[in-house]
């Protein structure tokens, strides 16, 4: 594909059972981000990937948040004992570098409700 | 604190009129600043990007301007239409860091 894919669009789980969320980067793009929008609040980082580097997780939470990237490509974002407070759209970004001179492509998102 | 903070928090315009969006940061050193637009239910999607040299920029109806003295930026949409109504959110990255700011956005309404 051209852009960026996430999977599932919308997920709805009960509270405190586990869900993973499926990010594709472009093709290429060795930064990955994962970030959290809840309503009417801006977007908050959760972890980045960058290559084969050791990721950066001073965003996520709790230690419920997991997330890893394999072969330096797609990246799964795991939640543990899902809480009320964990309903938001999860985003997907990728940039061909990392560094604020490179542009960030955005993935649809996955809708997460937790019931 | 670097901070991004945007202006208003909503609006709701008619079809055809103008619109300004305004974004204030506290990020130091500055970088660059992007303008995004978020569709409900799609992820942001890059309107411009700019650079601390750049004053205005263009992109069809979407004029952004900046003032890195006084650290404002501004979203001009002129001759509005139905498909404008989003959410647009303005962007700074993180000094010295991979991370980015993002403002809490504009939640722009054209009417009919």
């Amino acid at each position: 594909g051209a852009g960026v894919s996430q999977s599932p669009s919308n997920k709805v789980t009960e509270k405190g059972k586990d869900v993973e969320l499926r990010c594709d980067p472009i093709s290429g793009h060795t930064a990955l981000y994962w970030y959290r929008q809840s309503l009417g609040q801006g977007l908050e980082f959760l972890i980045y990937f960058q290559g084969n580097s050791a990721p950066d997780k001073s965003g996520l939470p709790s230690d419920r948040f997991s997330a890893e990237r394999t072969g330096g490509s797609v990246s799964t974002l795991t939640i543990q004992r899902t809480q009320q407070e964990d309903s938001a759209v999860y985003l997907c970004a990728s940039s061909l570098m990392p560094g604020g001179s490179y542009e960030q492509y955005f993935g649809p998102g996955t809708r997460l409700t937790v019931t | 604190k670097n901070q991004v903070e945007q202006s208003p928090q909503s609006l709701i315009i008619l079809e055809g009129k103008n619109c300004t969006l305004q974004c204030n940061y506290t990020v130091s050193p500055f970088s660059n600043l992007r303008w995004y637009k978020q569709d409900t239910g799609r992820g942001p999607v890059s309107l411009t990007i700019m650079t601390f040299s750049e004053n205005t920029k263009s992109n069809g109806r979407y004029t952004a301007t900046l003032d890195a003295d006084t650290k404002q930026s501004s979203l001009h949409i002129t001759a509005s239409q139905l498909s404008d109504s989003a959410s647009y959110i303005c962007v700074v990255p993180d000094s010295g860091t991979y991370k980015y700011i993002f403002g809490t956005g504009t939640r722009l309404k054209v009417l009919a």
